[in-house]
């Protein structure tokens, strides 16, 4: 069964610094991968999304996450953070061939602090 | 391109009560999906309509709940009877579909945060 764990639930960075969210996946075979983010009172915005190719993708907002097959990972990264990213982070896996209905992981929540 | 509409934003009731929720989704995206997200969880399926046609439910959507998409366009989900364990934020989401090789693109809405009293 398909299904996604982001280990950190609550994570605190210094405005500037680098962040990394942690996401891991299983799925029997290479599914499609998403990062969501969702600010307080909006709803979620995609960040990014990997379907087959390069295996580092970019995205919105200066984000980029990278798939590793061999680590079952898709982390999100950042290389500078800003308040304005303060937001709960969702990673989520489709399946191919079906239809957009996304396992969420349980998401990680992200303090910037000044 | 107004983006995906809820209403309401919050709603409370009492248990045994029934509630309504409706879902506008951008206009001339033919898919529509319903999701549930509970405190400290990711949000889950619930079901999806491709135009009118509901072609998939959970089976987290239990007989109490029910959703409809009469023409296509708004959807409403309705949560009879309604039991704390309903309390929630309910999530909708449109797309266009996509291509052959494409991955399809979700529009989220703010949600309805239900509670339950």
């Amino acid at each position: 069964a398909q299904s996604v764990t982001q280990p950190d639930i609550h994570i605190t960075v210094s405005e500037g610094a680098s962040l990394e969210l942690r996401c891991n996946y299983s799925y029997g075979a290479t599914p499609y991968l998403f990062w969501y983010v969702q600010s307080p009172g909006q709803g979620l915005q995609l960040l990014l999304k990997y379907f087959s190719g390069d295996t580092l993708v970019q995205g919105i907002k200066g984000f980029e996450a990278e798939f590793k097959r061999s680590q079952s990972s898709f982390n999100l990264r950042k290389p500078s953070v800003h308040w304005s990213d303060a937001a709960e982070y969702f990673c989520a896996v489709g399946a191919r061939g079906a239809t957009n209905k996304l396992i969420f992981g349980t998401g990680t929540l992200l303090a910037v602090q000044p | 391109d107004t983006g995906v509409s809820q209403d309401p934003r919050h709603k409370i009731t009492k248990r045994g009560q029934n509630v309504t929720f409706r879902c506008d989704p951008i206009s001339e995206h033919n898919r529509l999906y319903w999701y549930r997200q509970t405190l400290g969880q990711g949000p889950e399926f619930l079901t999806y309509f491709q135009n009118e046609a509901q072609l998939e439910k959970s089976r987290l959507l239990s007989d109490r709940f029910s959703a409809e998409r009469p023409k296509g366009s708004f959807s409403t989900l309705e949560i009879q009877r309604t039991e704390q364990g309903d309390s929630a934020m309910y999530l909708c989401a449109s797309s266009r579909g996509a291509a052959s090789g494409e991955i399809e693109k979700l529009f989220f809405g703010s949600g309805t945060q239900l509670s339950v009293l």
